[in-house]
């Protein structure tokens, strides 16, 4: 059974970091390319990062660019985001999601929830 | 980036209506278009790829169309499992952006 378990939210300060975790199961993790998607409260989707199935491509929402890194370890089937300089608006549910051949997200974590506030 | 436009936001229906869901692609995306389902505090779950492709498991009442930049869902009878939001996604640019949602509520 294909599993994708997200860790490493919580609280944390305006202008402070946070690395987000995404433990993979169930499948060959390097055939995969991998995403991450966020979910404010009450709000719709919103693409945050993209990394290609060896890690050598990545790809970023404007808004999250230049503050967040998106890795890959695929020895260990672990899918991270560090992210840092959070805002506010960066508070949400962040779920990880693995990309089928189909070009769709056919597996989703449950999300784990980062909230920025002082 | 490609922006994706849904609509109707929200609509009200009862069991047993038929349900029909646009959504439009700022530019042509050929037929590289996906649908999700998510009920609240749960992650969504993909029904269609492709433009009409169902996923496996996904009852055959949920039927997807169009190309280019219109795109169509729908439901042939809702099912009161089917009470959810629903958002379109556009996998071919490099950033997978997505509508703006659809929820369909119990009238």
């Amino acid at each position: 059974e294909v599993q994708l378990v997200e860790s490493g939210g919580g609280l944390v300060q305006p202008g402070g970091s946070l690395t987000l975790s995404c433990a993979a199961s169930g499948f060959t993790f390097s055939n995969h390319a991998l995403q991450w998607v966020r979910q404010a409260p009450g709000k719709g989707l919103k693409y945050v990062s993209a990394i290609s199935t060896n890690g050598d491509k990545t790809y970023y929402a404007n808004s999250v660019e230049g503050r967040f890194i998106v890795s890959r370890d695929n020895s260990k089937n672990i899918l991270s985001l560090q992210m840092g300089s959070l805002r506010a608006e960066d508070t949400a549910v962040y779920f990880c999601a693995r990309v089928a051949p189909t070009y769709s997200l056919d597996h989703w974590g449950q999300g784990t929830l980062v909230a920025v506030s002082s | 980036d490609i922006q994706m436009t849904q609509s109707p936001s929200s609509l009200s229906a009862s069991v047993g209506d038929r349900v029909t869901i646009t959504c439009r692609a700022s530019e042509s995306i050929k037929r590289y278009l996906n649908w999700y389902q998510q009920k609240p505090g749960k992650a969504p779950n993909l029904l269609i790829y492709k433009t009409s492709t169902l996923q496996t498991g996904v009852p055959s009442r949920f039927s997807g169309s169009g190309s280019g930049t219109d795109f169509t869902l729908t439901i042939s009878s809702l099912q009161p499992e089917d009470f959810a939001t629903y958002y379109c996604q556009q996998s071919y640019g490099l950033l997978y952006s997505f509508g703006q949602g659809t929820k369909v509520e119990i009238k």
